[in-house]
């Protein structure tokens, strides 16, 4: 157990639809991380929250959104939900903004059916 | 977009040979290299994260190098062994915080 916890492993959904993914980073981790893995494109930085607070942008696209909470879980949304975006969503946390000591979750399965 | 890569895609070596691989990426910008372990359906596994030209990292029978002046970084694993099977990640990270990964370089350790 890495100490980040993702939830729900798995997931599947039909086109058009929207879903949450859910992180909860390791203890004392105020970063937050996300990414997403699919077959063709690698592994592919999505955003970075930093205290609750955006810190980076990478290759995320407007149907998808992403918070972190007070208690400095994180939530990704997916809306308007297409085949494509089947993949795996990791998420990660280190300690500081520079992402020092990363550690990844599990990952999250994503299946639009 | 920043490009980042890595060489060869796949590896396949016997037990007890000892291997490297390169990452390439942008000689501008820098601020880290990290190194990942990852093997199939699991999460990746951090090894190293490099900032200065000229860092050489050691993790067991893992170690790295970095030349942040020409934009490249070396894995190299010495005496090689099944659980070493897993792909190797590099990821670049600019001074703008963003972390691009490479392909990734497959290695198989047969044993």
């Amino acid at each position: 157990d890495s100490g980040v916890t993702q939830t729900p492993k798995h997931l599947i959904t039909a086109t058009g639809q929207r879903v949450t993914l859910r992180c909860s980073p390791r203890s004392g981790d105020l970063s937050v991380y996300w990414y997403q893995q699919s077959l063709d494109q690698g592994l592919q930085f999505l955003i970075q929250y930093y205290n609750g607070e955006e810190r980076a942008k990478g290759n995320i696209l407007e149907r998808f959104s992403a918070q972190q909470f007070p208690d400095l879980h994180s939530e990704l949304n997916l809306s308007s939900l297409e085949l494509g975006d089947s993949a795996l969503y990791f998420c990660a946390s280190s300690p500081d903004v520079k992402g020092y000591g990363y550690t990844f979750g599990s990952g999250t399965r994503l299946t639009v059916v | 977009i920043l490009n980042v890569e890595q060489s060869p895609q796949s590896l396949h070596v016997q037990e007890g040979d000892s291997t490297n691989f390169t990452c390439s990426f942008p000689s501008s910008n820098f601020y880290a290299l990290h190194w990942y372990r990852w093997e199939t359906a699991k999460s990746p596994e951090a090894l190293f994260v490099m900032t200065l030209n000229g860092d050489e990292k050691k993790k067991g029978r893992i170690s790295a190098t970095l030349n942040t002046k020409e934009g490249y970084s070396y894995l190299y694993i010495k005496g090689s062994q099944p659980e070493d099977s897993a792909t190797y990640l590099c990821a670049f990270r600019n001074a703008g915080n963003m972390l691009t990964f490479g392909g990734g370089t497959r290695l198989m350790v047969k044993p």
